[in-house]
């Protein structure tokens, strides 16, 4: 079973602090890494790809890959209020797999 | 900016009643796909379609379900009869070229079986 482990909150950080979330995933061959913000009743919204190991900057965004240990991240500087949401990693092997999500929390 | 769009974007019916779900996938895009995510939970992967043929689909996507592509910009998921566990937010999404590339989700279609 092909999985994608995310902590799922809350995590809670004050405005303008950096916002770290992780994601583990568990098949070696995945080659194509995603993140995604999801708010509440909304559709996911793609913020991040990744491919290759190493760091991927975006503006506030950072995304990390490992692809040795099995892990992405994504940063977020300078987090706003208007980032609080749940953040989604998604790992593409022959179909894209979700995590469940990490819901952040950005307090003013 | 090109965007996918769904109708309905809230869909009420009986269980037992067949439902057809749209999408209009962004125009250049040549690869699509359905998700649900039942509230609460994870998004999971139904289908991908790919050249008027599905390429790829999980074990929710039994015989109750059918995909389609009815003309140039539709693409349309069909569910049979509808059971009660069938609610659920569907997502459409696209992609330009292959699962490499990223896929934009539209904005979801509602369901609610009762």
């Amino acid at each position: 079973q092909k999985e994608v482990e995310q902590n799922s909150g809350p995590l809670s950080v004050p405005e303008g602090a950096i916002a770290s979330l992780n994601c583990t995933y568990s098949d070696r061959v995945s080659q194509s890494f995603f993140w995604y913000r999801q708010y509440s009743g909304k559709s996911p919204e793609l913020i991040m790809s990744i491919y290759s190991n190493g760091d991927k900057e975006d503006g506030r965004f950072t995304a990390q890959l490992n692809k040795a240990s099995q892990y992405v991240s994504l940063l977020i500087r300078d987090s706003q209020p208007s980032d609080s949401a749940t953040y989604l990693c998604a790992v593409m092997t022959d179909k894209l797999i979700f995590g469940t999500g990490t819901r952040l929390q950005v307090f003013p | 900016e090109p965007e996918v769009t769904q109708t309905p974007s809230h869909q009420v019916t009986q269980m037992g009643q067949e439902v057809i779900l749209r999408c209009v996938p962004i125009s250049n895009h040549l690869y699509f796909y359905w998700y649900r995510q039942i509230l609460g939970q994870k998004v999971e992967f139904l289908v991908s379609f790919y050249n008027n043929e599905i390429s790829e689909k999980s074990e929710i996507f039994d015989d109750q379900f059918s995909v389609e592509r009815p003309d140039g910009s539709n693409f349309t998921l069909k569910i049979r009869s509808t059971k009660l566990e069938d609610s659920a937010m569907y997502f459409c999404a696209s992609t330009e070229v292959g699962d490499r590339y990223e896929q934009y989700f539209g904005p979801g279609t509602r369901l609610t079986v009762t």
